[in-house]
């Protein structure tokens, strides 16, 4: 059963620390985004990629977060230093390329990030 | 730019009655996606239904349904007959763009009470 997979689930951490969250799109698809969840602003796009290259990151605070994908199973996302009003939930979704791509997102359970 | 509203934040119904969960959008695209996705309380996103701007047609799947309507710029889902089960955040989210950039709501609070 293919899916996406996202580490760590759950991450506390204290404020100034550095934190990486990784994502393993389903083998295959060729576009990964990353989504971040709070209680105010609901989901919001971080980045996203088509083909390993960053074509989007206009949503991410440049100054503290990159977005990475070393090679094409795998996505990274970085912060650091980190933030208490970074504590959000990251979610990564990958979609299918070419023919197949009927154009929905497949997401990941979600990095549930605390920083204190 | 791309812009999703759904202006419901939280509804709450009884087991049995119908809700309508409402979508605008806003895009310059003539070509675009739009889709809803499901939140249950274990916080997966799970899709639930694709259209795309050349196909008007309502569609409706067991107790769900939706209607698409290019000249409000809307996209509403419909649960008729609601239960427990659905009860989860429901997002509605817009694909367009030279490089199909995926846009989401706010979402919508859907609870259903016994």
């Amino acid at each position: 059963d293919a899916r996406v997979t996202q580490t760590p689930r759950h991450k506390v951490t204290e404020m100034g620390q550095e934190v990486t969250m990784r994502c393993q799109p389903i083998l295959g698809h060729n576009t990964v985004f990353w989504y971040r969840q709070t209680m105010m602003q609901g989901l919001e796009l971080l980045a996203y990629f088509r083909n390993r290259a960053p074509l989007d990151d206009s949503g991410m605070p440049k100054d503290r977060f990159s977005a990475e994908m070393p090679d094409a199973t795998l996505a990274t996302l970085k912060i650091q230093p980190s933030e208490p009003r970074d504590s959000a939930v990251y979610f990564c979704a990958s979609g299918p390329k070419g023919q197949t791509n009927t154009g929905e997102l497949f997401f990941g359970e979600g990095s549930r990030l605390t920083v204190l | 730019a791309q812009k999703v509203t759904q202006a419901q934040t939280e509804i709450s119904v009884v087991e049995k009655e119908d809700v309508t969960l409402d979508c605008v959008y806003e895009t310059r695209d003539t070509t675009y996606y739009l889709f809803w996705y499901k939140q249950p309380p274990s916080g997966e996103l799970v899709f639930l239904i694709r259209r795309n701007s050349f196909d008007e047609q309502n569609e409706i799947s067991g107790r769900y349904s939706w209607n698409f309507q290019k000249s409000t710029s809307s996209f509403n889902f419909t649960i008729t007959a609601s239960q427990v089960v659905d009860s989860a955040v429901y997002f509605c989210a817009l694909r367009s763009g030279g490089y199909q950039k995926v846009t989401f709501g706010t979402g919508t609070k859907l609870q259903v009470i016994p």
